[in-house]
């Protein structure tokens, strides 16, 4: 069964500090790895993404560390923000042919920052 | 702005109906997908569709059924046969593979 499974549950983090979350997944067929920023009664929203050739990306705050042999990726946040208060998902996907795809998604994290 | 139209926002159904949730999108996506939140337990995919008049299950697709007549519409029927409908519906579309999802807001849907 095609799973994601993602720790911890919930993180506390002091404003400022760095908040990292944790992702493993066991089919090597997924092909491509987004996480998803989402608030209270809202969609989830892309927030950066990473192909598993790649072993780190970074777009401003946020970085993806990725380990193809571990099948391991994690999400970095550093001077981590009150604003940033939200759950996180990661997720996987997996070719389902014409060029489109589907995503396995992690239980989420729910990340509080206190000011 | 383009995006996807989610509505109702709130939707309240007595045991043994069914409702349709609605799903709108002027992306000129071809991809749309139903998932559907329960509190620690992530997304799930429910049904999926890559072109219009075609469409998958999903993991959890019991209880369920969809249409895809035009591109811009994905409505989400739920069934009486859903023993537990009550949860946060999403629904997403994407241009294609590498691309992620662009979700609606979605709709919460609560039996009473």
């Amino acid at each position: 069964q095609q799973q994601v499974k993602q720790s911890p549950q919930s993180l506390i983090v002091q404003k400022g500090g760095i908040s990292i979350i944790n992702c493993a997944y066991e089919n090597t067929a997924f092909d491509y790895f987004p996480w998803y920023q989402q608030f209270p009664g809202k969609g989830p929203a892309l927030l950066i993404a990473i192909r598993p050739d790649v072993s780190e990306k970074k777009e401003g705050r946020f970085t993806i560390s990725f380990n193809k042999s571990a099948k391991q990726f994690s999400l970095h946040i550093m001077d981590s923000q009150p604003g940033d208060s939200a759950t996180y998902f990661c997720a996987a996907s997996i070719k389902i042919g014409s060029g489109y795809s589907t995503l396995t998604f992690g239980k989420g994290t729910m990340l509080l920052v206190s000011p | 702005d383009g995006g996807i139209t989610q509505s109702p926002k709130y939707l309240f159904r007595k045991e043994g109906q069914n409702v349709t949730l609605s799903c709108e999108q002027n992306l000129n996506h071809d991809a749309m997908y139903w998932y559907r939140q329960d509190p620690g337990q992530g997304l799930r995919l429910i049904y999926y569709s890559q072109i219009v008049n075609d469409f998958q299950k999903g993991d959890i697709a019991e209880g369920y059924s969809v249409s895809r007549e035009k591109k811009e519409s994905f409505p989400l029927t739920v069934t009486s046969a859903q023993k537990n409908p009550t949860a946060f519906y999403l629904c997403a579309s994407s241009i294609g593979a590498f691309y992620g999802y662009t979700f609606g807001s979605g709709t919460r849907l609560t039996v009473v």
